[in-house]
């Protein structure tokens, strides 16, 4: 059965529309931030990345928005697919040079047909 | 390239006995980490290694749990004696260090019974 433990939020999307996904981070001094995707039984698989010194990036379908202000992350997909369905992680590196991920508790996109 | 490499992908063991997990990072990456899965906490980071010498081991959680790196192409996490707080799933990770990105295995799930 299932544990009791972490609501992850989640979201749907009809496959084919354009989805978002939000993440506040933690630390203003945070200065690389990376977009996960985890498959069932798999282990977390790099997506994107953005600097601090950049506000958007964009990749194949994918476009990651970073608001310094706020301390906003989002990850959008583009004409969604099947293959889409996740759960989707931010993670931002507190280490002051060097490499520590924090990630976020993630959220669950589903992709309906 | 075959990734980042654990094992064994599942381990299931009694409490007070000796678990290892074994890595094999992605040749050439000079930075691993050992993160840990549960519903509870999502993914902590554990440990990371730098170069084979670990840097960072405040999120291991106490002294039962220990992290080696002989060389640069082997890294072993063991918890001795195991409890039944334990199981989660275990991934290892490795990078290029820097603002690069890590890059999972994909994991050993691990029950403490």
């Amino acid at each position: 059965g299932e544990s009791v433990g972490l609501h992850l939020p989640t979201l749907s999307v009809q496959e084919g529309d354009n989805s978002i996904i939000n993440c506040a981070y933690s630390n203003s001094a945070s200065d690389y931030f990376i977009w996960y995707k985890q498959e069932s039984g798999k282990g977390p698989q790099f997506i994107i990345d953005i600097r601090s010194n950049m506000d958007k990036r964009q990749g194949q379908r994918v476009t990651v928005l970073l608001n310094k202000t706020v301390k906003h992350l989002s990850l959008q997909i583009a004409a969604t697919q099947p293959g889409d369905s996740a759960v989707y992680f931010c993670a931002e590196n507190i280490g002051q040079g060097a490499q520590k991920l924090v990630f976020g508790q993630g959220t669950r996109l589903t992709i309906n047909p | 390239d075959a990734g980042v490499i654990q094992s064994p992908r599942h381990e299931v063991t009694e409490m007070g006995q000796e678990v290892t997990l074994r890595c094999k990072p992605i040749s050439g990456h000079n930075s691993l980490f050992w993160y840990r899965q549960t519903m509870m906490r999502g993914l902590e980071l554990l440990i990371y290694f730098n170069n084979n010498v670990p840097i960072d081991d405040s999120g291991m959680p106490e002294d039962r749990f220990s992290a080696k790196m002989p060389n640069a192409s082997f890294s072993t996490l063991k918890i001795q004696p195991s409890e039944p707080r334990d199981s989660a799933v275990y991934f290892c990770a490795s990078s290029l260090g820097g603002d690069s990105p890590l890059h999972f295995g994909n994991g050993t799930r691990l029950t403490v019974t």
